[in-house]
């Protein structure tokens, strides 16, 4: 059974189009995350969530948007897509809050190209 | 936010032991000590992680300074399939909750 899945795993689109990205965890962890991997292969945390607090990286463009209706997913939205939004996108989730003390547990990815 | 220092790269045999450096100088006396790998292609995966103590698991050793100014992950027998980027993370603080990675240490493996 895979712990944390994406959907698609692979998403080819135009500019200025509007896509989503799902993810479900079947570990029954309190907290999910979403985090972007550039081409130069940087992991960088978009947001963390749990049922209580939505926790959003001030440098995410408010273009993305996590939308959680229920504790194991949390599908990311992206509008106007643009050419820099190209990159691999990976959901994770975590026991507790923070992931400090917990293992996250990581998807595949679903990697975006935007043309 | 706590940083961390790895080697860009590290190359070691198969069925040889492989010691992965990391030097965590501003760590806090709350800061666990993160460690996870990502195999090509495919999301990071958990490797180990503690605070203090050295630690153990199926998967690797965590040897920890005592100042915690620096840790080591060990892989005691490495193999082929052990080719990846391994991270040494520090809890992020500040902003979005949870952990950030860096560059971290691609580590080859020669048969």
């Amino acid at each position: 059974d895979t712990a944390v899945s994406q959907t698609p795993k692979y998403l080819v689109t135009q500019m200025g189009n509007d896509k989503s990205i799902k993810c479900e965890q079947n570990l029954g962890h309190d907290t999910m995350y979403w985090y972007k991997q550039d081409s130069k292969k940087f992991l960088k945390i978009m947001f963390s969530y749990n049922n209580k607090e939505l926790i959003i990286n001030e440098t995410v463009p408010n273009r993305f948007s996590p939308k959680s209706p229920d504790k194991a997913h949390l599908n990311l939205h992206i509008n106007s897509l643009e050419l820099g939004d190209s990159a691999v996108y990976f959901c994770a989730s975590s026991q507790e809050g923070s992931g400090y003390n917990s293992p996250l547990h990581f998807g595949n990815g679903t990697r975006l190209t935007v043309t | 936010d706590a940083k961390t220092t790895q080697p860009n790269s590290m190359e070691s045999n198969e069925e040889e032991p492989v010691h992965l450096p990391c030097n965590h100088s501003t760590i806090s006396g709350t800061d666990y000590i993160h460690w996870y790998r990502q195999l090509p292609s495919q999301g990071p995966e958990y490797v180990i992680h503690g605070l203090t103590s050295n630690v153990n698991n199926r998967m690797a050793s965590l040897a920890i300074a005592e100042d915690r100014k620096s840790s080591t992950l060990i892989l005691h027998r490495a193999t082929l399939r052990d080719a990846a980027v391994y991270y040494c993370i520090l809890p992020s603080g500040g902003g979005a909750d949870g952990l950030t990675f860096g560059k971290g240490t691609h580590l080859i493996i020669q048969p």
